[in-house]
């Protein structure tokens, strides 16, 4: 069973439209972050979110850590081709030297 | 700054046989993590390894095994190789690995078992 669950697992769709995935779990976290990864690449991290309702921007990309800091989403706006890739929430527990756990990933293919 | 590099890119075994994978960390970076990647299972944690110890392993058989050198750089060796050992193998730096210090990865060693 994977603590942080991740929805949807696919998502594909048309350049232009809008979409929000999610990333929640029963635990309370004292971060969360979001990776991409591009076909043929590793994860390169997008944001870390600390702050329980905290709201961040990277572009077209906003990304917001729920006010019990037990969930997050990404919302994309306009979706370009160039957003595909498989989106990851990770997680590492505070306290002494803890390993980083992710989520399984909502895979995300944008037709042009 | 070079970004973090594993070699070789891919590589293709037989079943029984042992392997060797590489990563060389950001300069500065003492903190190296192992992940193996399936479409089933997503990323799992394999072990950590700082100033040549290893802090952390993840629930993979005794036939997984790592190592840190001095220079940071990184090995991990995979024994008696078995079909669903079959995977992408990232390696990922961090300066100190704690707190929200991110994970730089490398592109991965892909793994084929026949």
């Amino acid at each position: 069973t994977q603590l942080l669950e991740q929805s949807p697992q696919f998502l594909s769709i048309q350049e232009g439209e809008n979409l929000t995935v999610y990333c929640n779990s029963s635990s309370v976290f004292s971060s969360l972050q979001w990776y991409r990864q591009e076909p043929g690449e590793g994860p390169v991290l997008l944001v870390t979110v600390v702050t329980g309702g905290e709201v961040k921007k990277l572009k077209r990309l906003t990304f917001q850590f729920g006010d019990a800091r037990k969930d997050s989403s990404l919302h994309i706006t306009a979706a370009q081709p160039g957003d595909t890739g498989l989106y990851l929430c990770a997680y590492r527990f505070s306290g002494g030297y803890q390993k980083v756990t992710f989520g399984i990933g909502t895979k995300l293919q944008v037709i042009p | 700054k070079a970004g973090v590099t594993q070699t070789p890119r891919y590589l293709i075994k037989t079943r029984g046989q042992q392997v060797t994978l590489s990563c060389s960390p950001i300069s500065g970076h003492r903190s190296v993590s192992w992940y193996q990647q399936t479409p089933g299972q997503g990323l799992q944690f394999l072990f950590e390894y700082f100033s040549e110890t290893q802090r952390n392993k993840g629930n993979f058989p005794g036939r997984f095994s790592g190592r840190q050198f001095s220079n940071s750089r990184s090995e991990m060796n995979v024994s008696t190789l078995e079909l669903g050992d079959s995977a992408l193998y990232l390696c990922a730096s961090s300066l100190e690995g704690q707190g929200n210090s991110p994970l730089h990865f490398g592109n991965g060693t892909r793994l084929t078992v026949t």
